[in-house]
């Protein structure tokens, strides 16, 4: 079936160091989400890349939606302890199915 | 604060029962997506409702069903309950039906299975 795999699966830093998350999907995506889950919290949507290439910069978040639509990255530099929390992607696949990835949980050390 | 509204925030129960979870979606959405997160693991969606139809199922198993109200609020009943269904349950709204729409969560429902 139709999977969105994400990686890592966990990842610790020290506050200051940059971070990666990928999220790569076996079928090509109309756009991608991405989410933020804090510890104990609910999903917040963070933003939508919808065309092939696009790259959005959130302030220290900069996300990037792949040529092929098949893949995306969220990179955070200078990583803050608020940046502590699951980050997914979700990929919608034929306009009608938003499927979430597997998520990739950060944790920052001050 | 999102706006969706979930009640009750935790439910603790026995196997074999049944219960029924409720969300209320931000004022002026019209669809409801219901979502299963189990204990270090992702996002599973279960089903889609929008203005009172079903619009999209996801991996929702026969023993669980759901409803959307004319007032837009939405109902997950859960029978026949097991311990695997313990669980973090999450209902999401949006403004349309189509899955393109961001996507506002709830705070959850806590399903602990004893």
């Amino acid at each position: 079936g139709q999977q969105v795999m994400q990686i890592p699966q966990y990842q610790h830093v020290q506050e200051g160091e940059d971070f990666t998350t990928y999220c790569n999907s076996s079928t090509t995506l109309s756009n991608i989400q991405w989410y933020k889950q804090r510890p104990g919290g609910h999903p917040v949507f963070l933003i939508q890349l919808v065309k092939s290439g696009e790259v959005k910069k959130q302030k220290r978040l900069t996300f990037q939606f792949g040529e092929a639509k098949k893949n995306s990255s969220l990179h955070i530099t200078a990583t803050q302890t608020t940046d502590v929390g699951t980050y997914f992607c979700a990929g919608l696949v034929n306009t009608d199915k938003l499927i979430f990835g597997t998520g990739t949980r950060l944790q920052v050390f001050p | 604060d999102s706006g969706v509204t979930q009640t009750p925030k935790h439910l603790i129960t026995a196997t074999g029962q049944r219960v029924t979870l409720r969300c209320s979606p931000r004022s002026g959405d019209l669809s409801v997506y219901w979502y299963q997160q189990s204990l270090d693991q992702g996002l599973q969606f279960l089903i889609q409702y929008y203005n009172g139809e079903e619009r999209a199922k996801g991996n929702i198993l026969e023993r669980f069903s759901a409803q959307q109200f004319p007032d837009l609020h939405s109902e997950l009943n859960l029978s026949s309950l097991e311990l695997g269904d313990s669980a973090l349950y999450f209902c999401a709204s949006s403004a349309a039906g189509g899955a393109d729409q961001p996507q506002h969560f709830g705070d959850g429902t806590r399903l602990s299975i004893l």
